[in-house]
Parts: structure tokens; C-alpha cells; sequence
């Protein structure tokens, strides 16, 4: 089945402990992609892949940390998460260009 | 500053009617937009786009408009059922200089009622 997945679906942790949230992708997409939705903003990107070793600024990239290793994979990295990051956190996928992004479950981050 | 803008939050229609979303956007060098619909606890699930060269595109129920002069697009459900009710999600792709930035509104919740 072809699926975005991440991990973990929910997380609560502290102020200053690093995190990573996992997303990995079956479908062999070339671009890859973090979102976090938060009330009254709708979405908004934080960072985004083309492909492999190629990562780029979304529109809020401060505190996050991305990379791509792999075609499959693009970890979001929080080195010291803060409370105003709390919030639902989507990754996503796509052949080459961004168009139709096939996107996760999300996972919900709260840091006390 | 947002980019994008779904300035209705939520949106009643009865079953078989019409539903219409509508987005503005503030950018004229966006190139293409789309439509996601989100149901709850999901994540958002792609509907339809269009290529800024073109003013409509259809597929089944669902057409969307482009109007460039106005920086406005319309999300339209004909007719709408029941299992529409979702929130959907206006976004556009930013210009090729941004890379390939994506842009969403807030969206607009849609309930339909049997």
C-alpha cells in the first residue's frame, strides 16, 4: 500500500530535549515535506526536500533541523523544542515539483 | 504574512446543493494551486489543482475556477454529499525562485446536512 508514515503519532516532552519525528515514504517520491498546522494559520512549511542531499527553508524554519539521506526518509530534528512548538506536525510526498502531495497521519507534539 | 486566504472558517450546505469554497491570494507569481480535503485525525488528501495558465478544471463533482485578474480561486461541489464534510485546504505553489514553497490557507470547514 502506498503510505507516508511518521513517528511517533503523538509525543509530549520538555523544554530543551531533543526530538526527532521520523516520515518515510514507499512510493519512491523525489520531494518531501514537513508542514506544521496550528489553529487559525492553517498550514504552513517548514522545510522541504527535492531530493536526496537537497533540502530547502519553508516558511517557518526556525528551531527545526531536516535531512535526506535517503529517497525514503526525511526526519524532522527539534534540537531544543520549545513550547511555541507545539503543534500538529504533517509530512508529505510527491513525484518531482511538489504537485500532489501524499501526506501522513501527523503527529501531534506537545512540549511542556 | 499569510499568502493565502480562506476568509470563510466554515461553510452549511444541504445535500444535493452546491457548495462553494473560495480562496484569495495575494501573489500573482504563483503558478499552481491546489485543493486538499482533511478529515479529522487524518492527514490532508489532494482534490483537484489547476496550472495558473488555465481558468477551470473538472473532475466529477468537483471543478475548480481560476480567476488571475482577481487573485481569486472557487472550489465548487456538485452536488454535494454528505461525505464532503471535511476541511479543505486552498494552496499554491510559490515562484520558481522560491523553489518549490508551498503556500496553504486556513482552510474552510464544510458540513453538509442530509
Amino acid at each position: 500500500e502506498a503510505q507516508v508514515t511518521q513517528n511517533p503519532r503523538y509525543l509530549i516532552t520538555v523544554t530543551g530535549k531533543k526530538l526527532t519525528v521520523t516520515c518515510s515514504q514507499n512510493m519512491n517520491h523525489e520531494y518531501m515535506s514537513w508542514y506544521r498546522q496550528d489553529p487559525g494559520l492553517g498550514l504552513r512549511q517548514i522545510y522541504y526536500s527535492m531530493n536526496v542531499e537537497v533540502t530547502d527553508k519553508g516558511d517557518v524554519p526556525e528551531g527545526y533541523k531536516v535531512s535526506r539521506k535517503e529517497k525514503r526518509n526525511f526526519p524532522l530534528i527539534l534540537e531544543s523544542p520549545s513550547p511555541n512548538q507545539t503543534s500538529l506536525y504533517f509530512c508529505a510526498s510527491s513525484h518531482f515539483q511538489g504537485f500532489e502531495q501524499f501526506f501522513g497521519p501527523g503527529t501531534r507534539l506537545t512540549v511542556l | 504574512d499569510q499568502q493565502v486566504k480562506q476568509n470563510s472558517p466554515s461553510l452549511s450546505v444541504q445535500e444535493g446543493r452546491i457548495s462553494i469554497l473560495n480562496c484569495d491570494y495575494t501573489n500573482s507569481m504563483f503558478d499552481y494551486f491546489l485543493w486538499y480535503k482533511k478529515y479529522p485525525a487524518e492527514g490532508p488528501t489532494f482534490l483537484i489543482s489547476i496550472s495558473s495558465i488555465k481558468d477551470k478544471n473538472e473532475d466529477g463533482r468537483f471543478t475548480v475556477f481560476l480567476n488571475k485578474s482577481a487573485k481569486h480561486l472557487s472550489l465548487h461541489i456538485v452536488p454535494s454529499q454528505p461525505g464532503d464534510s471535511a476541511v479543505y485546504f486552498c494552496a499554491a505553489r510559490g515562484p520558481s525562485y522560491t523553489g518549490n514553497q508551498f503556500y496553504f490557507g486556513t482552510g474552510t470547514s464544510l458540513t453538509v446536512i442530509p
